[in-house]
């Protein structure tokens, strides 16, 4: 697609409960990032996947996240038992190549999550 | 550790010209980036220093020097939709993809 597209766009959810947000990058890019923004907050990283290598999970929370990506196009981010505290935008960007020559992110529109 | 240093906030009026600074302290950083976000909107992204010196896009200007651990991002002929967030960020270790994003500046501009 034209952009990174990230869905859904708002999801409440109550206390406990599972959740799964999605993120479609853009076609041929090889690099996919996951980014969390709590309100008036900067972007804290999560979870990186470039080409087939092993993903960088250094910046997941807790073991309540994970993050897959299926053959090397669109990822999903699960996070188990919800807690109120997850409450936050999650976006999700895609570069071509990385960073590495300055090419830049593209970012989603993000998933605005609220646990109740 | 790792840390980068924004103002939280800074205002101007049409037509003037505004810096917002970013201080960092981390080793084994590769490049300096800056993007904007709109309340609401996504981050987009706005220039990149691979070396040190000024690189210079439209009314926006960015600078580095990595010496000085110090960035910063021009702003000149300041329009209204130029109020927005701008976040620095730098790729950490110098080997991998990843972005750490600074604090963020809230910029306002007035008419």
């Amino acid at each position: 697609g034209a952009g990174v597209s990230q869905s859904p766009s708002n999801k409440v959810t109550e206390k406990g409960k599972d959740v799964e947000l999605r993120c479609d990058p853009i076609s041929g890019h090889t690099a996919l990032y996951w980014y969390r923004q709590s309100l008036g907050q900067g972007l804290e990283f999560l979870i990186y996947f470039q080409g087939n290598s092993a993903p960088d999970k250094s910046g997941l929370p807790s073991d309540r996240f994970s993050a897959e990506r299926t053959g090397g196009s669109v990822s999903t981010l699960t996070i188990q038992r919800t807690q109120q505290e997850d409450s936050a935008v999650y976006l999700c960007a895609s570069s071509l190549n990385g960073d590495r020559v300055g090419n830049g992110y593209t970012f989603g529109s993000g998933t605005r999550l609220t646990v109740v | 550790g790792q840390s980068l240093e924004q103002p939280s906030e800074v205002t101007a009026v049409e037509g003037a010209i505004v810096q917002i600074n970013c201080t960092y302290q981390t080793s084994g950083f590769y490049g300096l980036s800056w993007y904007q976000q709109h309340d609401g909107g996504a981050p987009t992204f706005l220039s990149y220093n691979g070396l040190d010196g000024l690189e210079e896009t439209g009314r926006f200007s960015s600078f580095l020097s990595r010496s000085d651990s110090y960035g910063y991002l021009l702003l000149q002929e300041l329009q209204m939709k130029d109020s927005a967030s701008y976040f620095c960020a730098v790729r950490v270790p110098y080997n991998t993809d990843k972005l750490i994003f600074g604090t963020g500046t809230r910029l306002q501009v007035f008419p």
